[in-house]
C-alpha cells in the first residue's frame, strides 16, 4: 500500500520550541512537496524538492523554517523557533517528475500555544 | 495575490441534487487543472483533472466544465450523495513540467444532506 507517511500526526509545543516534521514520500517518488493548511489561507506551498534538491521554497519563512531532505526517503520541516500563528495543519506530498498527481500524507496539526 | 479564485466557500446540497463549484484563474502560464476532495483528518487526494486543450471530462459522477478563454473551471457532481460531504479544491500548474507545485483555491466545504 503505497503511500505519504508524515510524523508525528499531532504535536503540541510551547512558543519558542523547536518543532520538526517528518515525511516518508512513496518509494521511487522523486518530487516532494510541503504545504500549509490554515482556514484562513487555505493550502499553501511551501518549498518543494526535485532528486533532493530544493527547487522552490518562495513560500516558507526564512528566518525560522527549514527543509531538507537527508536522503530520498526522508523529508523534514523544521521550524525554530516556533510561533503561535505557525498553528496550522502541515502535508507532505510525492510526486514522480513528468507526471501530474500529487499524493499528500495525512498531515501534521502543530499547535503552537 | 491569489492566483486561483473558487467559489462558494460552503455549499449545502440535497441528495440527489448537483453541486457546483466554481474556479477562476489568472495565470495563462498553468496547463493542469485539478480537483482535490479532502475528508476531515485526511489529506488532500486527486478526484479528476483537466488540461485546458479540452473543454469537458467526466469520470463517473463527477465532470469537470473548462473554459479557456472566460480562464474558468468548474466542478460539478451528478446525483450527489451523503458519502460526497467533504472539503474541495481545485488547484492549477504552471507549464514547468513534472509534478511542480500546485496553486489551490481556498476550498469548499459541501455539505449533502440525507
Amino acid at each position: 500500500d503505497a503511500r505519504v507517511t508524515q510524523t508525528p500526526r499531532d504535536k503540541v509545543t510551547e512558543m519558542g520550541q523547536e518543532v520538526t516534521m517528518r515525511c516518508q514520500p512513496i518509494l521511487g517518488h522523486n518530487t516532494v512537496f510541503w504545504y500549509r493548511q490554515t482556514m484562513m489561507q487555505g493550502l499553501e506551498l511551501l518549498a518543494y524538492f526535485r532528486n533532493r534538491a530544493p527547487l522552490d521554497d518562495s513560500g516558507m519563512p526564512k528566518d525560522r523554517f527549514s527543509a531538507e531532505m537527508p536522503d530520498a526517503t526522508l523529508a523534514t520541516l523544521k521550524i525554530q523557533p516556533s510561533e503561535p500563528r505557525d498553528s496550522a495543519v502541515y502535508f507532505c506530498a510525492s510526486g514522480l517528475a513528468g507526471t501530474t498527481e500529487a499524493f499528500f500524507g495525512q498531515g501534521t496539526r502543530l499547535t503552537v500555544v | 495575490q491569489q492566483q486561483v479564485k473558487q467559489s462558494p466557500q460552503s455549499l449545502i446540497v440535497q441528495k440527489g441534487g448537483i453541486p457546483i463549484i466554481n474556479c477562476a484563474y489568472e495565470n495563462t502560464a498553468f496547463d493542469y487543472f485539478p480537483w482535490y476532495q479532502q475528508f476531515p483528518g485526511k489529506g488532500p487526494a486527486l478526484l479528476i483533472a483537466i488540461r485546458p486543450d479540452v473543454s469537458e471530462k467526466k469520470e463517473g459522477r463527477f465532470t469537470i466544465s473548462f473554459n479557456k478563454s472566460a480562464k474558468q473551471f468548474s466542478l460539478h457532481i451528478m446525483d450527489s450523495q451523503p458519502g460526497d460531504s467533504a472539503t474541495y479544491f481545485c488547484a492549477a500548474r504552471g507549464s514547468g513540467g513534472g509534478a511542480d507545485g500546485l496553486t489551490f483555491g481556498k476550498g469548499t466545504h459541501l455539505i449533502i444532506q440525507p
